[in-house]
């Protein structure tokens, strides 16, 4: 079945540490996007990108990089200048160019602090 | 700036009852909307969605939604509620010149009681 997968489901970081969250999709999906999800917050926007080896910031960009050298593949890495990483982190994608064609999510990764 | 909002961030309903979650977002056109699901731990399965054409949508999980132009509103609404039910729900809009971005609505939490 086509679908996307996040992994790990746990991720603890140390003080001043770098993780990266992976994201794989086959879907075969163009677009791929990174939201962050706090309690009471919804969902908002870290990165996004339509085409391989093209992606833009979204709304909470700081503190975090991306990638995307392959279709299926988009990791987000939390750097240590993110003061406060501790979220649920959700991968989606979609069709991009297609706009009625909703996001297909991941079933996410929870960060948390040591 | 366009937005989603919830009014509710919590509802408790007795299973059996009817259910309506309401959603107001905000954009001069009309928009396009969703809503997802999300059960605890969980990744975001989308319910349904309304582009263009008939205002009353029917999703799946036996939910539907209406779009009310005059209102600005894309209410969900249940008959009647499954324990199963019991999740997290966010409305979410994107704007039909950009199709790279959900906005979300902060969510809402529905309980189950037998």
């Amino acid at each position: 079945d086509g679908g996307i997968t996040q992994s790990p489901k746990y991720l603890f970081r140390k003080e001043g540490q770098n993780v990266t969250l992976s994201c794989e999709q086959n879907l075969n999906h163009d677009a791929m996007y990174w939201y962050r999800q706090d309690p009471g917050q919804g969902l908002r926007l870290i990165y996004y990108s339509q085409i391989v080896n093209d992606f833009q910031k979204g709304d909470i960009a700081e503190g975090y990089s991306v990638s995307r050298e392959k279709k299926e593949s988009f990791p987000l890495t939390v750097t240590s200048a993110q003061k406060n990483p501790t979220a649920f982190y959700l991968c989606a994608s979609s069709p991009s160019g297609t706009d009625n064609q909703p996001q297909h999510f991941g079933d996410g990764t929870r960060l948390s602090i040591l | 700036a366009q937005s989603v909002t919830q009014p509710d961030i919590h509802i408790t309903v007795s299973e059996g009852a009817s259910l309506e979650l309401r959603c107001n977002y905000s954009y001069g056109a009309t928009p396009y909307l969703f809503w997802y699901v999300q059960s605890p731990g969980q990744g975001l399965q989308l319910l349904l969605k309304y582009f263009s054409g008939d205002t009353l949508v029917q999703g799946i999980k036996g939910f539907e939604a209406e779009f009310k132009r005059s209102q600005s509103s894309f209410n969900l609404r249940k008959p009647s509620v499954h324990w199963s039910d019991a999740a997290e729900y966010f409305c979410a809009t994107r704007r039909r010149e950009y199709t790279d971005k959900l906005i979300f609505g902060t969510g809402t939490r529905l309980q189950v009681f037998p």
